[in-house]
């Protein structure tokens, strides 16, 4: 039982350029969630899945995009990088709505765009 | 909307010493209360949380928590620290909502580092 995965680890994109942030989980997690964490500042969330085929902006989704088309898999899109989305990125899932189901993170994406 | 205050950036404890890691909160509505710890180069790990009930919440490693909802407060304690609690601490909020919702609003962090 993996948890929550992500790939890359580390990335260093050049400004305008896009990429794909890769989030798999494996407990059949009806939600899932993308943060972002930025020095000395707490999780910011970017966009959030409450199931397959349905996501609905967070705090900070300007400059991102996603998708959800299975239960496991929950990509994050940067489509024209730039500096400002320097930062950490983390995946996040839960079984069903409400706090009290926790929420699973993943180990998170490092991410430079210069 | 709610906001979270950790007043702390760092804290600084010597190994078996007691430690307490502030945490206020901000909100007109009722709402959950989180502790995540974030171990260097790892995701964040729930420690504990509070729901409802007793005010004293006991998690992992040894951690507890107390609200104290006239003070808006969520402080967490430990009474004797590790040199392997060295991390991050992340107090979190979620407003207790009816119908769904799931969102989690953070503090900016405490960085615990335990010293020999």
């Amino acid at each position: 039982n993996a948890g929550v995965t992500q790939t890359p680890k580390f990335r260093i994109l050049k400004i305008g350029q896009s990429m794909t942030l890769q989030c798999t989980q494996d407990m059949n997690h009806n939600y899932m969630y993308w943060y972002r964490q930025d020095p000395g500042m707490g999780l910011k969330l970017i966009y959030y899945s409450v199931g397959a085929g349905i996501t609905d902006k967070g705090e900070v989704p300007n400059g991102y995009n996603v998708s959800r088309s299975t239960t496991e898999d929950f990509p994050l899109r940067l489509e024209l990088a730039a500096p400002s989305q320097t930062s950490v990125y983390f995946c996040a899932s839960s079984r069903e709505a409400g706090l009290r189901e926790t929420q699973y993170f993943g180990p998170g994406t490092r991410l430079l765009v210069l | 909307a709610q906001s979270v205050t950790q007043l702390d950036s760092q804290v600084p404890v010597f190994e078996e010493a007691p430690v307490e890691l502030r945490c206020n909160y901000s909100s007109s509505v009722s709402v959950y209360l989180f502790w995540y710890v974030q171990y260097p180069n790892q995701g964040l790990q729930l420690l504990l949380k509070y729901l409802s009930g007793s005010t004293l919440v006991k998690g992992i490693n040894g951690f507890e928590a107390e609200f104290n909802k006239s003070q808006t407060s969520f402080h967490l304690r430990k009474p004797s620290v590790h040199i392997s609690d060295t991390a991050e601490y992340f107090c979190a909020v979620s407003p207790i909502l009816t119908g769904g919702g799931n969102k989690l609003t953070f503090g900016t962090g405490t960085q615990l580092k335990v010293e020999l």
